[in-house]
């Protein structure tokens, strides 16, 4: 059975930096394509980043320069390293597996709660 | 890119059918098969419902369709049920390795 379980979320003061991170069961992290994507308090989802099996990485412009996604094979987990955080970056974060052949997001986990604020 | 555009609220009976529409550009939604639907219960994680346009995932009763036409794209939830009571966002790829999302829409069941 597929499971994604993202930690690491908190309370961080901006212009801090956090680390996510996804624990993946059932498949293997770095054979798929996997992303990240965020929601708000009360608003919309926002696609984040994505990373594909063959290490190639990609951002919203909203995180270019400040977001790194990577992943640890031998600890199948896809992280999140988010620096000069700031308010605006409040949100839930979930980690969520892309099929190789379109863009539906088929899996995701639970999500893990950023709060940036001082 | 903008959000593609949803209307924030629709409602229909059970048993009625509603129609979700996500209006986006010829650089997202026209110009890509792969408009895909998510469905999203209160504090719970999205769940996929359609993609690439009208494909259902395993698991995701046929009541559930999606087309498109031009920019826009839609979602129609036919034989209303209580638990269809959510959040809909649509998303679509728009290039360069861009997803983008809609605003959602929150269909209540009257």
């Amino acid at each position: 059975e597929v499971q994604l379980v993202e930690t690491g979320g908190g309370l961080i003061q901006p212009g801090g930096s956090l680390r996510l991170s996804c624990a993946a069961s059932g498949f293997t992290v770095s054979s798929n394509y996997m992303t990240w994507v965020r929601q708000a308090p009360g608003k919309g989802l926002e696609w984040v980043s994505i990373i594909y099996s063959s290490g190639s990485t990609y951002y919203a412009d909203s995180v270019k320069g400040r977001f790194t996604i990577s992943r640890d094979i031998s600890k199948n987990t896809l992280y999140l390293q988010m620096n000069s955080l700031r308010a605006e970056d409040t949100a839930v974060y979930y980690c969520a597996r892309r099929a190789p052949s379109n863009w539906g997001l088929g899996y995701w986990g639970q999500g893990t709660l950023v709060t940036v604020s001082s | 890119q903008s959000a593609l555009t949803q209307p924030p609220s629709a409602s229909g009976s059970p048993g009625q059918s509603v129609t979700i529409s996500c209006t986006g550009t010829s650089s997202d939604v026209g110009g890509y098969n792969y408009v895909s639907w998510y469905q999203q219960h209160p504090g719970k994680a999205p769940k996929l419902m359609i993609y690439e346009v009208n494909k259902r995932p395993s698991g995701v009763p046929d009541r559930f369709s999606g087309s498109k036409s031009g920019n826009t794209a839609s979602l129609t939830v036919s034989g209303l049920q209580a638990e269809d009571e959510a959040a809909y966002y649509c998303s679509s790829y728009a290039g360069s390795n861009n997803l983008i999302f809609g605003g959602g829409t929150k269909l209540t069941v009257l």
